[in-house]
């Protein structure tokens, strides 16, 4: 069964500095990789997601990842940082022909002005 | 990609009493994914729900305590039954839209429970 790990809880950023977020997943094959945010009381949003080809994928609100078969990651990045970007952010991973979704435990990014 | 409006968004219940939580999706689609939340915690799957049969639970779930109902292939229910304090999570659903471009998951806003 697929995994994934988040080594960050926790991460604090001004506002307008770059962002990245890490995220490290088990799978023994190409998995499907998705990154969620959720911001205070809302549900889960997602940024982007991969399957195949192009290994870094654009996403909504300036986000961007890439997936590194080699590392086994799926990292996320923003080069400027919003005070609206403040939120939790989750790594998902699935499989081809596994319905289930994994995710990460979670990474909470504050953004200081 | 679908949208899921569920309800009620928040809610504080007394210990031992039930809350069901709806869950309508503005489409048509095969699997419905029941999660929870609980504070500070990533997101747990509870059960997957496919119309015309039985929910499958996740280890640790059991349908005594979060029965099911998916009656159509727009809608299901979670309910919370006999309720504690450790009960008290943020219950979200999702559901898997296929698709070659579009493939994903799509999440609710939420359940908020507060059981005291």
């Amino acid at each position: 069964a697929q995994s994934v790990t988040q080594p960050d809880i926790h991460i604090t950023v001004s506002e307008g500095a770059s962002l990245e977020l890490r995220c490290n997943y088990s799978y023994g094959a190409t998995p499907y990789l998705f990154w969620y945010v959720q911001s205070p009381g809302q549900g889960l949003q997602l940024l982007l997601k991969y399957f195949s080809g192009d290994t870094l994928v654009q996403g909504i609100k300036g986000f961007e990842a890439e997936f590194k078969r080699s590392q086994s990651s799926f990292n996320l990045r923003k080069p400027s940082v919003h005070w609206s970007d403040a939120a939790e952010y989750f790594c998902a991973v699935g499989a081809p022909n596994d319905y289930k979704l994994s995710f990460g435990a979670g990474t909470t990014v504050t953004v200081r002005a | 990609s679908a949208v899921i409006s569920q309800k009620p968004s928040r809610d504080i219940c007394q210990r031992g009493t039930s809350l069901t939580i709806q869950c309508q999706v503005d489409s048509q689609v095969t699997m419905m994914f029941w999660y929870r939340q609980q504070p500070g915690q990533s997101l747990t799957l509870i059960a997957t729900a496919n119309q015309g049969s039985e929910a499958t639970y996740e280890s640790g779930f059991v349908i005594d305590k979060f029965p099911i109902s998916r009656p159509n292939l727009t809608f299901s229910t979670l309910t919370v039954s006999n309720m504690s304090p450790e009960d008290s999570s943020i219950y979200l659903c999702s559901v898997e839209y296929p698709g070659e471009e579009d493939y994903g998951y799509t999440f609710g806003s939420g359940t908020r429970l507060t059981v005291v």
